[in-house]
């Protein structure tokens, strides 16, 4: 079964519309990170998160690992059709830290 | 932030033939190196670990006779998919990190394989 499980899959929001993309892990996480991605091409770095309760913003993307350190969640506040593209959650696992796995992408697509 | 470049970004192969990727740090030395593979509208799938000088660790299901992993530097590490098929055409990354879990991994730009 898939260790970190983002939801929802796929996203289409009105241009300006706040969204969030949820991702779940099943084990403790050492740390958790947030990606972009547009298919085909390389991963953008987001940020990085590791303290439970921890929360981090850049621009208009706002992300938060929750206490437990098994659940984080990515804000956008007032989309625009650059944030398009694929979020991907990655984390390091505790006690199995020498993989960096990856949840299973959220599809973001923003219309005007 | 730091820069880890990917060779080629595009390849065609013929069925049977191996095909060497290559993945550089370019402005650090990566203690430990990822390889990826992703399906068309799929989130990335870890294929193996590799930490320089020592054998890869490869994830349940990957074959290690056929995607060969070697990290002989600090800042390269190959992966060569040996008797290419038809099937293991896909979009191949790599990531690169540098020793201990406080730092994110950087990305290449990834490898379109194609076998015909």
């Amino acid at each position: 079964s898939q260790e970190l499980e983002q939801s929802p899959q796929s996203l289409i929001v009105q241009e300006g519309k706040n969204l969030t993309i949820n991702c779940t892990s099943s084990k403790t996480l050492y740390g958790l990170y947030w990606y972009k991605q547009k298919y085909g091409e390389g991963l953008i770095f987001l940020m990085m998160l590791q303290k439970g309760g921890e929360e981090k913003s850049h621009e208009k993307i706002t992300a938060k690992l929750d206490e437990k350190k098994q659940q984080s969640s990515l804000h956008i506040t007032a989309s625009q059709p650059s944030h398009a593209g694929i979020y991907l959650c990655g984390a390091d696992i505790l006690f199995d830290t020498d993989k960096l796995i990856f949840g299973t992408g959220t599809r973001l697509q923003v219309f005007p | 932030g730091a820069v880890v470049s990917q060779h080629p970004s595009r390849v065609i192969c013929k069925s049977g033939t191996s095909v060497k990727i290559e993945c550089r740090s370019l402005d650090f030395q990566a203690t430990t190196m990822f390889w990826y593979r992703q399906f068309p509208k799929k989130s990335l799938m870890l294929m193996a670990t590799s930490n320089e000088g020592s054998k890869a660790t490869y994830e349940q299901g990957v074959e290690k006779d056929k995607f060969l992993i070697n990290h002989a530097s600090l800042t390269l590490s190959t992966l060569t998919v040996t008797s290419a098929h038809p099937e293991d055409s896909s979009f191949y990354i790599c990531s690169a990190r540098v020793l201990g879990q406080d730092t994110e991994a950087f990305f290449g730009q990834g490898t379109r394989l194609t076998v015909v």
